[in-house]
């Protein structure tokens, strides 16, 4: 089964407010993990990414935290726009050799004008 | 730069007909290529994924099969769809020793 989860499978936001979306991960061994983005009907798109010896890294608006403690990661998306609603999924790689992604199950950002 | 590419776009097939789905990349060589399922409203399945021609590791036991003729071609195939093969099919494609994927566009897959 999968073992990364997240807290809250929609969420609905002001236009220009900031975005916070959340992800449990349950195994310990991985060591990489991956945010993407995936507007309806199309493929997933990478947006950031953070390796197990860091705890923060930014990007353009967005900014992934980890907390390998507790097993949490997130994604905050700094003055939200309607472009930015989507589904979004966090994966990791569960430690392995293979180059293999574990995906959670997303999701739903809604931007309201 | 690099592209992927996934046709046909839409697909409706009955119960019981054969699938073909194919997955191309551009602009690189030698790469490790992945096959999901993402049902409506859920996460991503791995199904397959290549790390070289011919090589094929399955990740679930199901009703499809996958074969990479070349390096940079992925099929998925079916001899017999069933209803529960309806969903998205995606291709991905990563550098070797790189986790970050790289996602087609996508296949909407109808099984009626």
């Amino acid at each position: 089964g999968e073992s990364v989860g997240l807290h809250l499978p929609t969420l609905s936001v002001q236009e220009g407010d900031n975005s916070i979306i959340n992800c449990a991960y349950s195994n310990s061994a991985s060591d990489y993990f991956i945010w993407y983005k995936q507007e309806s009907g199309k493929g997933p798109q990478f947006i950031i990414d953070i390796r197990s010896n860091m705890d923060k890294r930014q990007g353009q608006r967005v900014t992934v935290l980890l907390n390998k403690t507790v097993k949490h990661l997130s994604l905050q998306i700094a003055a939200t726009q309607p472009g930015d609603s989507a589904v979004y999924f966090c994966a990791e790689n569960s430690g392995g050799s293979n180059y293999k992604l574990t995906f959670g199950k997303g999701t739903l950002l809604t931007v309201n004008p | 730069s690099q592209t992927i590419h996934q046709w046909p776009a839409t697909l409706v097939q009955p119960v019981g007909s054969p699938l073909s789905l194919e997955c191309t990349v551009e602009g690189t060589s030698n790469p490790n290529l992945y096959w999901y399922r993402q049902a409506a409203g859920r996460g991503l399945q791995l199904l397959f994924y290549s790390v070289g021609i011919g090589q094929i590791s399955s990740e679930v036991p199901q009703n499809l099969s996958a074969s990479r003729p070349q390096d940079r071609q992925f099929i998925l195939s079916s001899k017999k769809l069933l209803l529960s093969d309806s969903g998205f099919y995606l291709c991905a494609w990563s550098f070797k020793a790189s986790y970050e994927q790289y996602f087609g566009p996508g296949t909407r897959l109808t099984v009626t």
